[in-house]
């Protein structure tokens, strides 16, 4: 079965730094696609950036880019240049040809 | 129209009663989904329609009873619901189950159920 494990509950960064939150899975299937959806106070989950298993090139949104280790199944999240509404709860997620397998998530603060 | 909708927002019922859900999408999408949703956890899927036919029932109690009566259109009917039924409900539609996953799900807003 297809886990999806983020280490990091909370987070928290000064605002225009960077931070990184962590996102492992564990799969057998070879094609799959990696999501980060980001929840903030008003409850709607929102695409931040997804990732095909199948390329190698990390893929980047804006200030949002991540870094996809296959081999180590790692899908991390690098967010650049900080703000105050990037607040919110971020939830890492797997797809293949099934429904999404979302992290525990990791709840970001940002310090202004 | 790109969205998701979902009524009402806020929700308070007694355990006695009789409510329902209503979740809206006219982007042609034939997958939807219900979700619940605990405070500071992830989504837990409950059922999914493709096609307006329910495909997976994630072992849900009776007392929640989904219906997809046409394309567009999803509801979650609740009766004789449980303090610790209350969550956030969460709806999600797709292009389909296994085609175009690549696009991942759009969400709407939810549903905030409070059972008294």
């Amino acid at each position: 079965a297809q886990t999806v494990t983020q280490s990091q509950p909370e987070m928290s960064v000064q605002e225009a730094e960077t931070v990184t939150l962590s996102c492992t899975y564990d799969t057998s299937e070879s094609d799959y696609y990696l999501f980060w959806y980001k929840q903030p106070p008003s409850r709607q989950m929102i695409l931040v950036i997804r990732q095909e298993a199948y390329k190698q090139q990390n893929a980047t949104e804006n200030r949002f880019s991540v870094n996809f280790q296959k081999a180590a199944k790692s899908f991390s999240l690098k967010i650049s240049d900080s703000q105050l509404g990037d607040a919110a709860m971020y939830f890492c997620a797997y797809r293949s040809a099934g429904d999404m397998r979302f992290g525990a998530g990791t709840r970001l603060t940002v310090k202004p | 129209d790109t969205e998701v909708t979902q009524t009402p927002k806020h929700l308070v019922m007694g355990m006695t009663n009789k409510k329902s859900l209503k979740c809206e999408q006219h982007m042609g999408h034939r997958a939807m989904y219900w979700y619940k949703q605990k405070a500071k956890k992830p989504p837990e899927l409950m059922f999914v329609y493709s096609y307006e036919k329910l495909s997976i029932n994630e072992s849900v109690p009776s007392r929640f009873s989904p219906e997809c009566p046409n394309s567009s259109l999803l509801n979650l009917h609740l009766h004789a619901l449980q303090p610790e039924d209350s969550a956030l409900y969460l709806c999600a539609s797709s292009q389909g189950i296994q085609t175009q996953i690549n696009y991942g799900y759009t969400f709407g807003s939810g549903t905030r159920l409070t059972v008294v």
